[in-house]
C-alpha cells in the first residue's frame, strides 16, 4: 500500500526553536507538497517541490523553508517557531503532469504546539 | 484566482439520514478538476472523487453521489442513508487546467452522525 509518512504525529516546542516536519513518500511521486490546516481556514499550501532541490513558494510561506534533497524526502523547516505556527501540518505527494489528477496521497499529519 | 465554497461549518444529522454537503467554486480557467476529499477522525485526508469541467455527468458510488452543475459553478455531495463511520471532515478541492500542480481548497463541512 502506497504511504506517505509524517515523523511525528504530536511535537511540542518552545518558542524561537528551529523546527524540523520530516515526510517520506514511497510511491516515486516527482510532487510533493506541505499545507497546513487550523479550524475555519481549511488547508493551506505553505510550499510545495516538483523535483529534487526545487520548490515554490504557496500561500503562506512566510516563517516557513524547505529542503528536498531526496525525492523520497519532503522537509518543511520553522527557522524560529512562533505561537501563531501552532497548527496541523500536512504533507502530501502525487505523480507529475496529469497524474496529479489521480489526487493527492497525504500524510496522518503532524500536530505542532508552539508554546 | 481560483476560490472554493464550502458554506456548511458543521452538519449533524441521525443515522440513516440522507444528507449533502454543498461547494461553490470560482476559477478563470475553461479547463479544470474538482476533488473531494474526506478526512477522518486519524486525520489521514482521503481522495473521494475527481471530475473534469467537461464532463458533467453525475456520479454514484455506493451510497455516495455527486452533482456537478457548470451552470452554477456547483460540485455537490450527497450521502444516502448515513452511518456513523461517515462523521468526518470533508473537503471540495480545485486545481486549474495549467501546469500548476497546486489545489485549492475549500475550509471544510464538519459531518456528524449521530446513530
Amino acid at each position: 500500500d502506497v504511504k506517505v509518512t509524517q515523523s511525528s504525529r504530536y511535537l511540542v516546542k518552545r518558542t524561537g526553536e528551529k523546527v524540523f516536519l520530516e515526510c517520506v513518500q514511497d510511491m516515486d511521486h516527482e510532487n510533493m507538497f506541505w499545507y497546513r490546516q487550523d479550524p475555519g481556514l481549511g488547508l493551506r499550501l505553505i510550499y510545495f517541490s516538483y523535483d529534487v532541490k526545487m520548490k515554490e513558494k504557496g500561500d503562506i510561506p512566510e516563517g516557513y523553508s524547505v529542503s528536498r534533497e531526496k525525492k523520497e524526502r519532503f522537509s518543511l523547516i520553522l527557522e524560529s517557531a512562533s505561537t501563531n505556527q501552532t497548527s496541523m501540518y500536512l504533507c502530501a505527494s502525487s505523480p507529475p503532469g496529469s497524474g496529479v489528477l489521480y489526487g493527492y496521497t497525504f500524510g496522518s499529519g503532524t500536530r505542532l504546539t508552539v508554546v | 484566482a481560483q476560490k472554493v465554497t464550502q458554506a456548511q461549518t458543521e452538519i449533524s444529522v441521525v443515522e440513516k439520514e440522507d444528507v449533502t454537503l454543498d461547494c461553490v467554486y470560482e476559477t478563470r480557467d475553461t479547463t479544470y478538476y474538482l476533488f473531494w476529499y474526506k478526512q477522518p477522525p486519524s486525520g489521514e485526508l482521503v481522495f473521494l472523487i475527481r471530475r473534469n469541467s467537461f464532463d458533467e455527468q453525475n456520479e454514484i458510488s455506493g451510497r455516495y453521489s455527486w452533482n456537478f452543475q457548470k451552470s452554477t459553478s456547483s460540485f455537490n455531495f450527497t450521502i444516502t442513508a448515513s452511518q456513523v463511520v461517515d462523521s468526518a471532515v470533508y473537503f471540495c478541492a480545485l486545481k486549474g487546467g495549467g501546469s500548476n500542480y497546486k489545489l485549492t481548497f475549500g475550509k471544510g463541512t464538519l459531518l456528524t452522525v449521530n446513530p
